[in-house]
Order: structure tokens, then sequence, then C-alpha cells
């Protein structure tokens, strides 16, 4: 069974909106959380990880993520969206040395 | 300095060919991964490595997938006769070691397409 998903396919937001990419997970003990991002025609580029610590995660390109253990998710966010954060968005699980992905979420951001 | 880099970028063959994929690694970096992405679907582990050896081949689909690793640096994932179910972007990540704190850096990954 996936141990994260991406309940979202799509995410359609204007420039300057707040932007919400969800993730759940359903992993037993500790999660150990990440999130990518992948341009088109470029690979994966590492956003933000949670391990231990602040739930309130901050990572590049001004995104931050926030751990809640209650509600088993980690969305993605960003207070305000440019059209560059256009590109699809992965949520993934590391457990026994590897990455498990959700099937990601497509974000587009209209001007 | 060089990301990870992967050879060619794409490959078009016929059912029933046998195709290899290159990965090159981020210097330094002992794990090496690899992962496939199908269309509309998410990141499928495949196989990594450290160093040389491959602990976890478990993602593999089946025997017509083999994948090796030489001198602890470049892999080559191999695909013998290919079915058209094989086709997708094959990605390859390599990080400092297995550790959840070493960060995977990914490569621009190799589409292939199975006519």
């Amino acid at each position: 069974a996936q141990s994260v998903a991406q309940p979202e396919d799509q995410v359609n937001v204007a420039e300057g909106n707040p932007l919400t990419v969800k993730c759940t997970y359903s992993v037993s003990g500790n999660p150990y959380l990440f999130w990518y991002v992948q341009y088109p025609n470029r690979g994966l580029q590492f956003l933000l990880k949670y391990i231990t610590g602040d739930n309130l995660v901050k990572g590049s390109y001004g995104f931050e993520a926030e751990f809640n253990k209650s509600q088993t998710s980690f969305h993605l966010k960003k207070p305000s969206a440019l059209v560059s954060d256009s590109a699809l968005y992965f949520c993934a699980d590391y457990n026994d040395y590897k990455l498990s992905f959700g099937a990601g979420t497509t974000v587009t951001v209209r001007a | 300095g060089a990301g990870v880099s992967q050879s060619p970028s794409n490959k078009v063959t016929e059912k029933g060919k046998d195709v290899e994929l290159r990965c090159d690694p981020i210097s330094g970096h002992t794990a090496l991964y690899w992962y496939r992405q199908r269309l509309g679907q998410g990141l499928e582990f495949l196989i990594y490595f450290q160093g040389n050896s491959a602990p976890d081949k478990s993602g593999l689909p089946s025997d017509r997938f083999s994948a090796e690793r030489t001198g602890g640096s470049v892999s080559t994932l191999t695909i013998q006769r290919t079915q058209q179910e094989d086709s997708a972007v094959y990605l390859c990540a390599s990080s400092l070691g297995t550790s959840l704190y070493n960060e995977q850096f990914f490569g621009p990954g190799t589409r292939l397409t199975v006519l």
C-alpha cells in the first residue's frame, strides 16, 4: 500500500494567491517526509523534508510545509504563488533506504 | 559542480529489443538509485546501490530488468526484450549515503519509448 497520498491531481491558483499542495501519510512509527518539485524537462529538485523537531519546515523557493500528526498530513504551502511555481510536485516518504513517492500534483499558476 | 547525468536523454526502440540506460552520479556519491516514472503516475523505486552492491532489488518489475554498477560510479540499467509497458522516464539519483539525512540528487532522466 502506498505510504503517501496526494489527493489532488491538479491545483490551479492565481499569481499572488496562497498555494497549498496536499499530502497525507499512512506510515506506522515516525514518518520521514519529503517534498520534491519537477519542472518541465528537468529532473526532480529537493524542496524540504521533515525528520524530527519543529512541525513547520521551511525550504527552497519560499516553500514551507507543516507536519500534522493528528491529521497525518504534510501539506506544502507558499504564501504568494508565482507563475514560475508551475510544475509537478511530489510528496515522498523515506523508508528502508529509499523514497516512496505519491502520484504527484500538477500546479498551474496563472498570471 | 556537475550534477547527475543520464544518457541517452531519449530512446525509441522496437518491442523485443534490449536497451541500456546509463547513469553518471555526482562524484563521491556512494549511493545510487533508479526510479521509473510512467505517464500520469508517481515515481516507482526500482533498485539502489551502496557502492557496487545492490542490497535492494525489490522494485525491479521482472527478470527482464537488471542493473549493475562498477567502480562505485557509473551504473547501467538494462531492459531485455522490451515491452510497450516499459515505456516511461527512467530517473537516476545519487546521494552521499543512504541515510535519510543525505539528499538524493536526480538526473534529468531517460525517456524510453517502446513501439
